[in-house]
């Protein structure tokens, strides 16, 4: 079965470095997502990525964070300035529509 | 209002119930609707699609009340196995990207 492929699946930073979250979507899908879930807490929608631009991005999603489609199979979450409050597990998604998404293992974010 | 609300939990049910799961939107031009399970620690995975006339997937029946922006999950003969957060998930109104996620319900199904 196809799988979304997230790296690292956990990073430790100190706080004010910047991070490079790294997701492989399913090779034919073509809508690519990221969320977070902070400990204890419902996963929140940050962007969505379609045809090579952000097709919708919620408040969370600030000037503090960029994504980007570097090449043909990589699609990355930059966080710079990290603070502790951006400690929290950060979920690729990939679909085919923008329906039935996929979801990466995640990866781990510890600000310390 | 909340855009996605659950029924806060935690449902802990012997093995063999039935147990029910309800879920309410807010946004009355919101197009699609899912539900995910989430065990701990782990990605949420997709467990079905929820369409207007309802849909069955063997122990699972999913339900949509558009009038009432309501959805729902009905697990029967449940297993150990089924333990795990459900989390209702709407998409659309104005963007179709935009995703919403539910703050989920756990359940744990007991021997």
């Amino acid at each position: 079965e196809p799988e979304v492929t997230q790296t690292p699946s956990h990073q430790v930073t100190q706080m004010g470095q910047e991070v490079i979250l790294r997701c492989v979507p399913i090779s034919n899908h073509l809508y690519f997502y990221w969320y977070r879930q902070i400990l204890g807490q419902k996963v929140e929608f940050l962007v969505s990525f379609y045809n090579n631009e952000i097709s919708e991005k919620s408040e969370i999603f600030d000037d503090q964070f960029s994504v980007e489609r570097p090449d043909g199979s990589n699609f990355t979450l930059k966080i710079r300035s990290t603070k502790l409050e951006d400690s929290a597990m950060y979920f690729c998604a990939s679909s085919v529509s923008a329906e039935g998404y996929t979801f990466g293992s995640g990866t781990r974010l510890t600000v310390v | 209002r909340k855009e996605v609300e659950q029924d806060p939990g935690p449902f802990n049910v012997p093995e063999g119930a039935t147990v029910a799961f309800n879920c309410t939107y807010s946004n009355s031009a919101s197009q699609s609707f899912f539900w995910y399970r989430q065990d701990c620690r782990k990605e949420p995975k997709l467990l079905m699609s929820v369409y207007s006339s309802g849909n069955e997937d063997g122990r699972f029946t999913a339900q949509l009340n558009r009038a009432s922006q309501y959805i729902s999950l009905l697990i029967r003969d449940s297993k150990l196995s089924d333990s795990a957060t459900y989390l209702c998930v709407v998409n659309g109104g104005t963007s179709y990207d935009k995703v919403i996620f539910g703050p989920g319900t756990s359940l744990s199904v007991i021997p």
